[in-house]
């Protein structure tokens, strides 16, 4: 059983430039969690996913980032025009059901110059 | 304001020297206390779930206890495989809320 898979493991943008990050959830799994982790910090919620609901976004910046988990295919995290800021490792988490242990990916390291 | 903290920052240990990890928490109804581990350069590993105070879980030379408002991930007789970032979280609502971790490392 495969885990979390993320890709692509490394990106680099110019500023301005829209970045896509994609999340494989684990087999079986249906629960999709989004969380930015800059250098020196610690890991921040950013979004909360069912198949084709977002359920909570409450930690998604309200301008420029997107995040979508269709019936078919990989759960998209969109960031469009990036900034300097934006440079961090994504990681996304699936979980079987909403209030079970979440299992992590390797993670997607954006750097943005 | 729901938060965690630990403590400390890092950690050195002898190969075999047993030492304990803390993360203190404050959170409106604990739904569960996760622990995590960290290597550099990849995501997170899940280790252990706690639910109420006084809970206990093992693995290996790991043991994580539970109280009201803190939790301990003891290691027992480390080795230098053990060295990582170890993190712990808290679910609050839909999202865990981390601590920015404890980095353990251990020489031989």
């Amino acid at each position: 059983n495969a885990g979390v898979m993320q890709n692509p493991r490394h990106l680099v943008r110019r500023r301005g430039q829209e970045a896509r990050l994609r999340c494989s959830p684990m087999k079986g799994h249906s629960h999709v969690y989004w969380y930015r982790q800059l250098p020196e910090e610690g890991l921040k919620f950013m979004v909360y996913l069912q198949k084709e609901n977002i359920i909570d976004e409450s930690g998604m910046p309200k301008e420029r980032f997107s995040a979508e988990f269709p019936k078919e295919g990989p759960s998209i995290l969109r960031i469009q025009q990036v900034v300097r800021g934006d440079s961090a490792a994504y990681f996304c988490a699936s979980s079987p059901t909403k209030a079970t242990e979440a299992f992590f990916g390797q993670g997607t390291r954006l750097t943005v110059v | 304001e729901d938060q965690v903290t630990q403590s400390p920052e890092a950690l050195r240990l002898q190969e075999g020297e047993s030492s304990s990890l803390n993360c203190s928490y404050t959170v409106s109804g604990l739904r569960g206390l996760f622990w995590y581990r960290q290597d550099p350069g990849k995501g997170p590993e899940f280790l252990f779930t706690l639910y109420s105070a006084g809970e206990e879980k093992e693995k290996e030379r790991l043991k994580a206890t539970l109280t009201k408002k803190e939790s301990f991930l003891h290691i027992t007789a480390p080795k230098p495989e053990d060295s990582a970032t170890y993190l712990c979280a808290v679910q609050a609502g839909t999202a865990l809320i981390f601590g920015k971790g404890t980095t353990l490392s251990v020489s031989s």
